[in-house]
């Protein structure tokens, strides 16, 4: 079965701070990997996507992620966030066999001023 | 606006009732997903339907069904709701995995 895990539940920085939000994923095969963020009260949007070729992609907002596949990870990074990337942060899994993502529990992300 | 739309925005019912979520998916797009968010359990897949049949099931509780329509529009219902059901009821949709999924601004429903 496929699972995702976001260690960080909570994460704290100041404006113009690094990020970097973890995601392992466990499953074998060939997958599909998803970064989702969610503003507060809003629905959740796709930052970025990854399904082959170049392990480090790069999406909106200044957001990139590289995908390491001997490590099953899939780690969201941004060199300088701002006030406004205060938002919750969903890591998801798509395996080519199945027919649904799996989300892990989110990563809060509070950028303070 | 993403496309998906869902109604109502908000509900609130009294334990024991049945309600029925709506959810209209982008133009264009076949498969239509259920997810409930609640705090303690994340986001949770519930069920999928594609063309109007179900593909695929989650940790969807048996109170709880859904279908597709010819139009493509999709209802979630639940029913005798227990206070444990108050989440935020997301729908999704896509044309194919390619694409990742398009979410809604979610239902948030309330069980008093």
């Amino acid at each position: 079965a496929q699972s995702v895990s976001q260690h960080n539940h909570h994460v704290i920085l100041s404006e113009a701070a690094s990020l970097e939000l973890g995601c392992n994923y466990s499953y074998g095969g060939t997958v599909n990997l998803f970064w989702y963020v969610q503003y507060p009260g809003q629905h959740l949007q796709l930052l970025l996507k990854y399904f082959s070729g170049d392990p480090l992609v790069k999406g909106i907002k200044g957001f990139e992620a590289e995908f390491i596949k001997s490590k099953f990870s899939f780690n969201l990074r941004k060199p300088s966030v701002q006030w406004s990337d205060t938002a919750e942060y969903f890591c998801a899994v798509n395996a080519l066999v199945a027919n649904n993502l799996f989300f892990g529990t989110g990563t809060r992300l509070t950028v303070i001023p | 606006d993403s496309g998906v739309t869902q109604t109502p925005k908000h509900l609130i019912t009294a334990t024991g009732q049945r309600v029925t979520l709506r959810c209209s998916p982008r133009s264009g797009d076949l498969s239509v997903y259920w997810y409930q968010q609640s705090l303690d359990q994340g986001l949770q897949f519930l069920i999928q339907y594609y063309n109007g049949e179900e593909r695929a099931k989650g940790n969807i509780l048996e109170r709880f069904s859904a279908q597709q329509f010819p139009d493509l529009h999709s209802e979630l219902n639940l029913s005798s709701l227990e206070l444990g059901d108050s989440a935020l009821y997301f729908c999704a949709s896509s044309s194919d995995r390619a694409g990742g999924y398009t979410f809604g601004s979610g239902t948030r429903l309330t069980v008093v």
